[in-house]
């Protein structure tokens, strides 16, 4: 069954930038979307149709991709990012069914 | 205002049914497919299915076709998912969300814990 893979979690200082990755074999084909979820609350989402943000999203977060590979960019990482990210696409043009990656965990130390 | 609120925790037993509800307000509740998500306790998110109020067109996870139904009423603007045997598996934070096209969501409500426990 198709998966989609993210590196399990990221430490970094404030200011730095954070890079999380959602590998899939799919993504060239379909979009990616990225959510935050921090502590204890309902996930926000961050990131559309692989690089477009949702009005009220700060500039510092941002999407790419390339191949199968989807990356959201945290810019000058703060403390109040510390949360899990969690990207979510579909397995092909057909499926009637998405899902989500199993989330990064970004910690700022 | 764009707003999903959803019903409040439920402990049920096992065997048992449930139907948790999730109302949309500042929107029209036809225009937006709204979906289900599940999150075990200390866990990621799980997509489990999604339905159109309009029409009631629903597309479902593999991994949770069979095992719950998601329905809405439109004429209360309401989307609704629903067990019909609860298992202690089941034991989770149900997330309901909205968006205009089916692959992604745009707004999420509050979340609705079920404890499933004997």
């Amino acid at each position: 069954s198709y998966e989609l893979t993210q590196s399990p979690s990221v430490s970094l200082f404030p200011g730095e930038t954070a890079r999380i990755s959602c590998s899939g074999d799919a993504l060239p084909i379909q979009f990616a979307f990225w959510y935050q979820q921090k502590a204890g609350r309902a996930p926000v989402l961050l990131i559309y149709k692989d690089t477009e943000r949702p009005s009220g999203v700060p500039e510092r977060f941002s999407g790419s991709i390339s191949g199968t590979t989807a990356t959201l960019t945290i810019s000058g990482v703060r403390a109040e990012d510390e949360a899990d990210y969690y990207c979510q696409s579909s397995p092909d043009s057909t499926s009637r069914f998405y899902l989500f990656g199993p989330g990064t965990k970004v910690t700022v130390l | 205002e764009f707003q999903l609120v959803q019903s409040g925790t439920e402990v049920k037993k096992p065997g048992e049914s449930l139907k948790i509800s999730c109302k949309g307000s500042g929107y029209t509740f036809t225009k937006y497919w709204i979906g289900w998500v599940r999150q075990r306790p200390g866990k990621g998110l799980e997509w489990m299915g999604i339905v159109h109020p309009s029409d009631s067109d629903s597309r479902y996870s593999p991994s949770f076709q069979g095992q719950v139904t998601v329905s809405a009423d439109k004429s209360i603007n309401t989307a609704f998912l629903q067990w019909s045997t609860l298992k202690a598996s089941d034991t989770a934070i149900y997330y309901c969300a909205s968006g205009e096209y089916p692959n992604w969501f745009e707004s999420w409500g509050q979340g609705t814990l079920v404890t499933v426990s004997s």
